[in-house]
């Protein structure tokens, strides 16, 4: 079946840099990728997803590429703030009502 | 911002027992699904519902566990005879489908003693 990974688990950055999180998936047939962020004692929070005829999304500070050839996906946060730590997961799915199969997670710190 | 609401978002509950989990989803959304998360461990696909059946489930899903949405509003989780490896936190999800993704409840900590 559809194995997502991702890596790395823990990422610690100095506020204002950049964060980059990757995915890896398994299943080809897969061309739905959304990212959730999930602070303490909440359910995860969609922040941007992507399909698979799209190359690149943003939005404001947030970013996702995809690479369908070698089947990974990354996100990326620019000029980050305190408030961007928590847990980050990317997930894949054949669609954006399918079942999402999720990464193992992300703990981004933001040191200010 | 509309909201997937949880109920409760702790329970503790013996071993054999049963136990119902309750998610109001957001009232125009028609995809309704349930993932759970054993601490430490990735969110797992346990079950997606629409047009009031089962559209797919996991093999976590087995006979011990099932679905209901009695009333239009409420979507519930059971399980029949609750084991110590079935302790985890509970996330209950909905989406109104065409381009849209899933909003994702808080969820609720289930513990089986």
């Amino acid at each position: 079946g559809e194995n997502v990974e991702q890596h790395p688990s823990t990422l610690s950055v100095q506020e204002g840099d950049s964060a980059v999180i990757k995915c890896t998936y398994s299943d080809s047939a897969s061309n739905y990728f959304p990212w959730y962020k999930q602070e303490l004692g909440k359910g995860p929070q969609l922040i941007i997803d992507i399909r698979s005829n799209v190359g690149e999304k943003k939005d404001q500070r947030i970013a996702v590429t995809l690479n369908k050839t070698a089947k990974h996906f990354s996100l990326h946060i620019t000029e980050t703030q305190p408030e961007d730590s928590a847990v980050y997961f990317c997930a894949a799915s054949l669609s954006n009502t399918g079942k999402l199969i999720f990464g193992q997670g992300t703990t981004l710190q933001v040191k200010p | 911002e509309p909201e997937v609401t949880q109920t409760p978002s702790h329970q503790v509950t013996q071993m054999g027992q049963e136990v119902i989990l309750r998610c109001v989803p957001i009232s125009n959304h028609l995809y309704f699904y349930w993932y759970r998360q054993i601490l430490g461990q990735k969110v797992e696909f346990l079950v997606s519902f629409y047009n009031n059946e089962i559209s797919e489930k996991s093999e976590i899903f087995d006979d011990q566990f099932s679905v209901e949405r009695p009333d239009g509003s409420n979507f519930t989780l059971k399980i029949r005879s609750t084991k110590l490896e079935d302790s985890a936190m509970y996330f209950c999800a909905s989406s109104p489908g065409g381009d849209y993704g899933y909003t994702f409840g808080s969820g609720t900590r289930l513990t089986v003693v």
